[in-house]
């Protein structure tokens, strides 16, 4: 069965470094894409970045990068140089079949990082 | 280009009150989503629309709980009767239908049933 967990409940990490959240996924079909999404205490749900299993490449997108390890089926986002805007909470998402089919989406728990300054 | 629209953003209801939540999708993206997180809780699939037609409606919790999507533009979800179990951020999310590596989420409705 589909499943993404997210194991850190809570991080914290100094302004300026790196910080990275950890998540992994188990799905049986080879295409699927993961998903990374941050809420602010506002609420809304704000797209970060996509990885494909197909990609070659890990997904980068300014100050954010998704450390993709197929065989572990593992998806880590990194944050490099954190700043206290950053603090948020972090879902990992994940979707099967391939980028042109639609599809839910399966969030993990949710990961609450806070930044200090 | 306008984002994800929900209304309203907050809702406070009486158990067994009918409660309407709205969504206007990004424009031209045919994928549209609902989701709900209640308190504490993951994020759970509710439905997809793809246009007008509902592609899966698996995460429906029961018939309370009524969708629609008429002319493939905006969505309402319609709780009715509500309960107190129904009390959570429902989130709508939309994408268009060619490219599925990004899906946007609107801001989301607090709906909170006393």
């Amino acid at each position: 069965a589909q499943k993404i967990t997210q194991t850190q409940p809570g991080m914290f990490v100094q302004e300026k470094e790196a910080v990275t959240l950890d998540c992994t996924y188990d799905t049986s079909d080879p295409s699927y894409g993961l998903f990374w999404y941050k809420q602010p205490s506002s609420g809304e749900m704000i797209f970060l970045i996509y990885q494909g299993s197909y990609d070659q490449q890990n997904a980068t997108e300014g100050r954010y990068s998704l450390n993709f390890q197929k065989a572990r089926k593992s998806a880590n986002l990194v944050i490099s140089a954190s700043q206290l805007g950053d603090s948020a909470m972090y879902f990992c998402a994940m979707r099967e079949g391939r980028y042109n089919q639609g599809g839910k989406l399966i969030f993990g728990q949710g990961t609450e990082l806070s930044v200090k300054p | 280009e306008a984002g994800v629209t929900q209304f309203p953003s907050h809702s406070v209801i009486e158990k067994g009150q009918t409660v309407t939540l709205r969504c206007d999708p990004i424009s031209g993206h045919d994928n549209l989503y609902w989701y709900r997180r209640v308190m504490g809780k993951e994020i759970k699939f509710l439905l997809h629309f793809v246009k007008e037609s509902k592609q899966d409606e698996s995460g429906m919790p029961n018939n309370r709980f009524l969708a629609e999507r008429t002319g493939g533009t905006y969505s309402t979800l319609k709780v009715q009767p509500a309960e107190l179990e129904d009390s959570g951020v429902y989130f709508c999310a939309s994408s268009r239908r060619d490219r599925n590596t990004e899906a946007f989420f609107g801001q989301g409705t607090r709906l909170t049933v006393v």
